[in-house]
């Protein structure tokens, strides 16, 4: 079965400052990896996604996030954060096939602060 | 740009009443799924559905909960007799080749509370 752990619930950033979002999986199959984001009473929207190939994913908003098979991990950075950033975050995983359902981390509240 | 919808965006309940959600997937998606998330937890997977059959669910997709498709657009879900510990805000979702390659699209979800 596979499984997601976000190590940190709570990522309190100052504005303008770096910030890395820890995200570390389980399966015993290849994997997808996603990073959501999810705005105060709205739904998810998609941040940046891991098929294959390179293993540093740019997204939207400018978000970057590197997958690193050895260490299990698809770790969420961004160099400058900005206070429209604050939001809930979430990693998902899913099979590496179409159609698989995806298996959610319990999600990191990033909190800009000015 | 296509998006999945969903109606209501709030739906209000008394315990044991039977509600449906209902949802417009992405035309021409293939997959769609329903997820749930209770105030304050992660999103979980409820049900995926394929070729008009249901190709995989959670434990939490008991015998309360049913899907449909009952024509070309329309993706329901319907929990028969609703507890407390359903309320929560339930998402659907769509995939398919339109949509870009594994890449799930979800609607704005309905808040269900039920009293």
């Amino acid at each position: 079965a596979q499984s997601v752990t976000q190590l940190d619930s709570q990522v309190p950033v100052f504005e303008e400052a770096p910030v890395e979002l820890r995200c570390n999986y389980s399966s015993s199959v290849s994997v997808y990896l996603f990073w959501y984001v999810q705005y105060p009473n709205q739904g998810l929207q998609l941040l940046l996604k891991y098929l294959s190939g390179s293993t540093l994913v740019k997204g939207i908003n400018g978000f970057e996030a590197e997958f690193n098979k050895s260490q299990t991990s698809f770790h969420l950075r961004k160099p400058s954060v900005h206070i429209s950033d604050t939001a809930e975050y979430f990693c998902a995983v899913s099979d590496a096939n179409q159609g698989g359902k995806l298996i959610f981390g319990q999600g990191t509240e990033l909190s800009v602060k000015p | 740009e296509p998006e999945v919808t969903q109606t209501p965006s709030h739906q209000v309940t008394q315990m044991g009443q039977e509600v449906i959600l209902r949802c417009v997937p992405i035309s021409n998606h293939l997959y769609f799924y329903w997820y749930r998330q209770i105030l304050g937890q992660k999103v979980e997977f409820l049900v995926s559905f394929y070729n008009n059959e249901i190709s995989e669910k959670s434990e939490i997709f008991d015998d309360q909960f049913s899907v449909e498709r009952p024509d070309g657009s329309n993706f329901t879900l319907k929990i028969r007799s609703t507890k407390l510990e359903d309320s929560a805000m339930y998402f659907c979702a769509s995939w398919g080749v339109a949509g870009g390659l594994n890449e799930q699209f979800f609607g704005p979800g309905t808040r269900l509370t039920v009293l």
